[in-house]
């Protein structure tokens, strides 16, 4: 079975200063991830996908995660936060079978200005 | 905008009532899925449904139950109505729902229940 652990409920950040958001994965094959993105009130957004091509995966928004297997991670960051980045983000792993996703539990962020 | 919609988007409805939520995927998507964001529980995948059959199923309870239309369309049909069963029901689609897993999910506005 696949699970998806997001180290932080919540995150505080000030505007221009780096963002980084940790998730660790468990799974029995080799996983497709994603970053989703949701702001209040809305439905989730797509901001990158890893299916085993470059470990590095840049996004939109200026967003990039880096798979390490070893590790068994997928970490967000982003170089400068904007005030538009305040939204709850959301780590998923892929089942290879059925394409059935897993969410993490989410991370919270805040800006500051 | 995703080009996956939901309607409606808000509904309000008492305990033991049944509600039918409808979702319409992006143009030349054949899968769609059905998930439902709670507080307690996050967001869990209930359903998936392929050019008409279903696919994949989740922690979906006995008294839900969706179809696909052959216009692709989804409903997500919730019956004997509890408490419990306030939350937000998201629907995605994807080209094609692969066994490889890596068919990217778009996401619709969702459906915001609340059962009083």
């Amino acid at each position: 079975a696949q699970s998806v652990t997001q180290l932080d409920s919540h995150v505080s950040v000030s505007e221009g200063t780096p963002v980084l958001l940790r998730c660790n994965y468990s799974s029995s094959y080799s996983p497709s991830l994603f970053w989703y993105v949701q702001h209040p009130n809305k439905g989730l957004q797509l901001l990158l996908k890893y299916t085993s091509a470059a470990t590095l995966v840049k996004g939109i928004n200026g967003f990039e995660a880096e798979f390490k297997k070893s590790e068994t991670s997928f970490h967000l960051t982003k170089p400068s936060a904007h005030m538009s980045d305040a939204a709850e983000y959301f780590c998923v792993v892929s089942e290879a079978a059925g394409n059935k996703l897993t969410f993490g539990g989410g991370t919270r962020v805040l800006v500051k200005p | 905008d995703s080009g996956v919609t939901q309607t409606p988007k808000h509904l309000i409805t008492a305990t033991g009532q049944r509600v039918t939520l409808r979702c319409s995927p992006r143009s030349g998507d054949l899968s769609v899925y059905w998930y439902q964001q709670s507080l307690d529980q996050g967001l869990q995948f209930l359903i998936q449904y392929y050019n008409g059959e279903e696919r994949a199923k989740g922690n979906i309870l006995e008294r839900f139950s969706a179809q696909q239309f052959p216009d692709l369309h989804s409903e997500l049909n919730l019956s004997s109505l509890e408490l419990g069963d306030s939350a937000l029901y998201f629907c995605a689609s994807s080209v094609v729902g692969t066994s490889s897993g890596t068919d990217t999910q778009y996401f619709g506005p969702g459906t915001r229940l609340t059962v009083l």
